[in-house]
């Protein structure tokens, strides 16, 4: 089973509809992230939270709402979807040892997401 | 801020072909930087990695070494196999957030 699992894995949906995408880890990591991958601009962080009650606004995140329900789960909500929405997501973790972050990322398999 | 340039693509290569992907990049202090590969259908995966000046990562036969002279990071593999087709990412790390920054990624194709 994967370690950073997400769900849905694909999701076809129109403009102006409500789309949650959900992340789960069971890894045991503190700090979550959710990332768009757009081809030839490359990943962007969207929201980002080091523990449950710390989320903090990546590089895009006008037309995206998160939600850390638990150390192991965030989501990811797009209140009303438009077509330049329309990406891969991915949700990432990562882990602080001590007081040195690794800075190494672990990544679920991605969520592909069109908003016609 | 800080920024990671990755040379245009996508590279062809032949099988067992010598491969270099440039990679430079922007930032204030000392940044740990790394590269991901993405393979077909997945989501990236930690290739190597480098935390200081000089270090040299390596993994599954890549290279790369953190050159703070000329602020690059580039990837060399001797031997190109069909397997190493794949979305190869450079990225950097302020290291007191873990925050990464991407490069815009660079598709490999290796044919037999």
């Amino acid at each position: 089973d994967a370690d950073v699992t997400q769900t849905p894995r694909n999701r076809i949906t129109k403009t102006g509809k409500r789309i949650m995408l959900e992340c789960s880890q069971t890894k045991g990591h503190d700090r979550m992230y959710w990332y768009r991958q757009d081809p030839g601009l490359g990943l962007r962080l969207i929201y980002y939270s080091f523990d449950v009650k710390d989320i903090n606004k990546g590089e895009i995140s006008d037309g995206y709402s998160v939600s850390r329900q638990a150390q192991a789960k965030f989501s990811l909500s797009l209140e009303s979807a438009i077509p330049n929405q329309t990406a891969l997501y991915f949700c990432a973790t990562s882990v602080r040892t001590g007081t040195v972050n690794t800075g190494e990322l672990f990544f679920g398999e991605g969520s592909r997401l069109t908003v016609l | 801020g800080d920024s990671v340039t990755q040379m245009e693509g996508p590279v062809t290569l032949s099988e067992e072909a010598f491969l270099t992907i440039n990679c430079t990049y922007t930032a204030t202090g000392y940044p740990s930087l790394f590269w991901y590969v993405q393979y077909p259908g997945e989501g990236l995966q930690l290739l190597l990695k480098a935390t200081k000046a000089d270090d040299k990562g390596s993994n599954k036969g890549f290279e790369a070494t953190y050159r703070k002279e000329t602020t690059s990071f580039h990837l060399e593999k001797g031997s190109v196999q069909v397997s190493d087709s794949a979305v190869y990412f450079c990225a950097l790390s302020d290291g007191a957030n873990s925050k990464l920054t991407f490069g815009k990624g660079i598709t490999l194709s290796v044919r037999p």
